[in-house]
């Protein structure tokens, strides 16, 4: 099973519409991050989550929100989703203890705004 | 502001050797990663280096020179299946990991 698991995979939306993008860890990790790729640039922090009751944005989180419901759940909404956040979303997770601090990622939502 | 640069896309034949670049400038430096990803899947850890010099890991191997701001991935004994994207990652001085944009390897046979 996977350790990090995104739902939904894919998801097409019209413009206005609210839209929310689960991510579940059975990893243990504390750390939890939303990313958004778009072709041909890097990953973008959206938002971030070092424990239940922490959240930080990241650079680019106009238009998100996110919600912490448990070490093992971060959540991602669009409130009013727009054609531009058209994009590949990834939840990654870390782990506190490990000095690295590596991220591993989940497999992604492809999310297309209409 | 901070910056990671990387090629954006490299050709190579199977069997070869190919070196993939990355110059970094960053607030601070606590560690250089280097993640493969496949198109349209997720990136996947492939090394961490913190301190000089070089770490090998089977056919791959990643080396660092902080003096430099520079980091290289050498990929060995080349197999179609590792064509993807390669990405550098920097975590800088409040533990932020900073991202290239990556670089496409193409594999010729």
């Amino acid at each position: 099973d996977a350790d990090v698991t995104q739902t939904p995979r894919n998801r097409i939306t019209k413009t206005g519409k609210r839209i929310m993008l689960e991510c579940s860890q059975t990893k243990g990790h504390d750390r939890m991050y939303w990313y958004r790729q778009d072709p041909g640039l890097g990953l973008q922090l959206i938002y971030y989550s070092f424990d239940v009751k922490d959240i930080n944005k990241g650079e680019i989180s106009d238009g998100y929100s996110v919600s912490r419901q448990a070490q093992a759940k971060f959540s991602l909404s669009l409130e009013s989703a727009i054609p531009n956040q058209t994009a590949l979303y990834f939840c990654a997770t870390s782990d506190f203890t490990d000095s690295t601090d590596t991220q591993y990622f989940g497999p992604g939502t492809r999310l297309t705004v209409l | 502001g901070q910056n990671i640069d990387q090629p954006t896309e490299m050709t190579a034949t199977e069997g070869a050797i190919v070196q993939i670049n990355c110059t970094y400038q960053t607030s601070g430096f606590n560690g250089l990663f280097w993640y493969q990803q496949h198109a349209g899947e997720a990136p996947t850890f492939l090394s961490y280096n913190v301190l000089d010099g070089l770490e090998e890991k089977g056919r791959f191997s990643s080396f660092l020179s902080r003096s430099k701001g520079y980091s290289y991935l050498l990929l060995k004994e080349l197999q179609m299946k590792d064509s993807a994207s390669y990405l550098c990652a920097v975590l800088d001085s409040n533990y932020q990991l900073i991202w290239g944009a990556g670089t496409k390897l193409i594999i010729k046979p």
